[in-house]
């Protein structure tokens, strides 16, 4: 069976910074690129990066490109999400979420982060 | 960037009908190997998404054959027959055509 827990969220002050981590199980985590996916409260959701099985490449929406930095640890199974420079509208449930050729086929329970003062 | 515009916003259905949710693309769908790069997704109430179909008309596995999608490049529709109360939620379409990912704004379904 496909897990995917995510860990690293909480409260945080505007500016400051916070590294989001993705436990994979119950596949080749090592053969599959993986995304970051957010949803603001009560909004919908917004695909924010992707990441090459080998972290040969990525990719960022442009409302985090320059302060959020994805990668992974295959020899551990983990997926990160490094985030900097966080603002308010960054709060939201982080979902971490497995890609194949089926698409964005399993996601993660997701982990709340809020930027408050 | 894409931009998927789905309708209506919310659907009220009796359990055992049908409901139909429309997507539509700002830009065709069909990638340069005949895929057609669209997907559907259900959140249900306080839960994380869950593939329904991919590749704009294939189920995923262990979707109940309830639920269909068909389309052209632009213009998408999932089908609900015989709506169940499990079937609550908020539906989202998505591509993964090129970067960024985008989905549409969810269409909320209720059961009358």
């Amino acid at each position: 069976e496909v897990q995917l827990v995510e860990s690293g969220g909480g409260l945080v002050k505007p500016g400051s910074s916070l590294k989001l981590s993705c436990v994979a199980s119950g596949f080749t985590f090592s053969s599959y690129g993986m995304h970051w996916i957010r949803q603001a409260p009560k909004k919908g959701l917004e695909w924010i990066a992707l990441i090459y099985y080998d972290s040969s490449n990525k990719y960022y929406a442009d409302s985090v490109k320059g302060r959020f930095t994805i990668s992974r640890d295959n020899s551990k199974n983990t997926l990160y999400l490094e985030m900097n420079s966080l603002r308010s509208e960054d709060t939201a449930m982080y979902y971490c979420a497995k890609n194949s050729n089926q698409g964005v086929d399993y996601w993660g329970q997701g982990v709340m982060v809020t930027v408050s003062s | 960037d894409i931009v998927l515009t789905q309708a209506p916003l919310s659907v009220s259905v009796t359990p055992g009908e049908s409901a139909s949710i429309s997507c539509r693309s700002s830009k065709s769908l069909l990638s340069s190997k005949g895929i057609t790069s669209l997907y559907w997704y259900l959140q249900r109430p306080g839960k994380s998404p869950q593939l329904l179909i991919y590749q704009m008309s294939n189920l995923a596995s262990g979707v109940p054959d309830r639920f269909s999608s068909s389309g052209s490049e632009t213009d998408f529709t999932l089908k609900i027959s015989k709506v169940e109360t499990e079937d609550v939620g908020v539906y989202y379409c998505g591509h993964r055509l090129e970067y960024p990912l985008t989905f549409g704004s969810g269409t909320k379904l209720e059961i009358k």
